[in-house]
């Protein structure tokens, strides 16, 4: 049983379109999180929610928008793809503190052409 | 702001040799350490982790030492397989502020046979 399912895993599309990602947790866990990994693989936090409510939005721009229905759930919605967005995103999930860890999902492989 | 710092990669051993990736970290508060690792083509998984000073994180054989009077959390193993070829992320996580994981810039590692 997975604990952070992503999907799609890989997603292919041309500028310009609108596209989301969608992430589920079965841990019970509080609060959750989107990651881009760039071509360099370094890993930087865009979005985090606990329990619904949006507690972290680094420097993103606006045509990414998060959504959270329920705490089980973070999807990542993307408007106007452009090329730059082109990397891996992934979803994390932790319990409020942190303390026992981050459980990421398998990532989803975005290439925008 | 919190930030982690990790050897630059890519760092390229024979099989059955010993392994060092060293990370130093800079902090606001008492941090808990990780280690994540990312094997080719998949996700991101948690190696180890430490949540206070002189805690000893170990699993598969690799192990890392929390040393406060250092800032360091150094990943070693003592005898590198085939398998262990993958990116190695040192990562921290404080409580002071909005929870989230900040990430090392990641070691590739390369074990030839």
């Amino acid at each position: 049983d997975t604990a952070v399912s992503q999907t799609p895993k890989y997603l292919v599309t041309q500028m310009g379109n609108d596209k989301s990602i969608k992430c589920e947790q079965n841990l019970g866990h509080d609060t959750m999180y989107w990651y881009k990994q760039d071509s360099k693989k370094f890993l930087k936090i865009m979005f985090s929610y606990n329990n619904k409510e949006l507690i972290i939005n680094e420097i993103v721009p606006n045509r990414f928008s998060p959504k959270s229905p329920d705490k089980a759930h973070l999807n990542l919605h993307i408007n106007s793809l452009e090329l730059g967005d082109s990397a891996v995103y992934f979803c994390a999930s932790s319990q409020v503190t942190g303390y026992y860890g981050y459980t990421f999902g398998s990532g989803t492989r975005l290439t925008v052409v | 702001g919190n930030s982690v710092t990790q050897m630059e990669g890519p760092v390229t051993l024979s099989e059955e040799a010993f392994l060092t990736i060293n990370c130093t970290y800079t902090a606001t508060g008492y941090p808990s350490l990780f280690w994540y690792v990312q094997y080719p083509g998949e996700g991101l998984q948690l190696l180890l982790k430490a949540t206070k000073a002189d805690d000893k994180g170990s699993n598969k054989g690799f192990e890392a030492t929390y040393r406060k009077e250092t800032t360091s959390f150094h990943l070693e193993k003592g005898s590198v397989q085939v398998s262990d070829s993958a990116v190695y992320f040192c990562a921290l996580s404080t409580v002071q502020g909005a929870q989230k994981l900040v990430f090392g810039q990641g070691t590739r590692l390369t074990i030839n046979p």
